[in-house]
């Protein structure tokens, strides 16, 4: 139980694109979703809370303009690099609870890793 | 704001060894601390720790906290090559604003486990 899908595993984008990243929780509902971000040799950093069904909540540094974050739906949510540069290729990876089974942790999506050229 | 420190950053071992990983946080709020190892890919779940002193064990690995010291380990015993990866620490924690509660994460530790 508690799968998380993210999609796609890996992009390559043109300098100036916008790219979508999704997440799905395939065997639970989810009304929050966590984004992340990780460097090479680095860390998972949050850069986003994804709400069902309202705004998302951004951590401190992380713009809202260019990563935008839509869950519309309990089980869908994606995260939108727009204006891609350079700087944003990184590893991208969401998670989830499945509050039916907090013992369980989070869950985290396989990540996607973002070339942007 | 939030910190989780992991120590050693690194570590390297035979076959056989037992490794202690260590885990230190400051964190307003606290909730629980996770465990994940990290692969090549998404991290999985390994523990979730709420309760000072209860060990929490899973074949050769197990794990503790000290709500008091701030603090947790992760011991694996009879380290196998496939238990080469990065560990992860993290703390869940009430966020202050926005609500609902957020993971702080650690660095890692980078295991290697030779033959």
């Amino acid at each position: 139980g508690a799968v998380v899908s993210q999609h796609p595993s890996r992009v390559i984008c043109k300098s100036g694109t916008s790219v979508k990243i999704e997440c799905r929780s395939l065997d639970f509902q989810a009304t929050t979703m966590f984004w992340y971000r990780q460097f090479p040799k680095q860390s998972l950093m949050l850069m986003a809370t994804s709400n069902e069904g309202s705004k998302a909540t951004y951590e401190q540094g992380v713009e809202k303009d260019k990563f935008l974050i839509n869950h519309a739906s309990l089980t869908l949510s994606t995260l939108t690099v727009t204006s891609a540069h350079p700087e944003d290729s990184s590893f991208y990876i969401c998670s989830a609870r499945d509050i039916q089974a907090p013992d369980r942790g989070y869950t985290f999506g396989s990540g996607t890793r973002l070339t942007v050229v | 704001e939030d910190k989780v420190v992991q120590s050693p950053l690194s570590l390297v071992v035979h076959e056989g060894d037992t490794v202690t990983l260590n885990c230190s946080y400051e964190v307003t709020n606290f909730r629980s601390l996770l465990w994940y190892k990290q692969e090549k890919k998404a991290p999985t779940f390994l523990f979730m720790l709420t309760s000072s002193g209860i060990e929490k064990k899973s074949g050769r690995l197990s794990s503790i906290l000290d709500k008091k010291e701030l603090f947790s380990i992760l011991n694996i015993t009879a380290t196998q090559t496939g238990d080469s990866a990065i560990y992860l620490c993290a703390v869940e924690a009430l966020r202050l604003t926005g609500g609902g509660n957020k993971l702080t994460f650690g660095t890692g530790t980078q295991l290697k486990v030779e033959l």
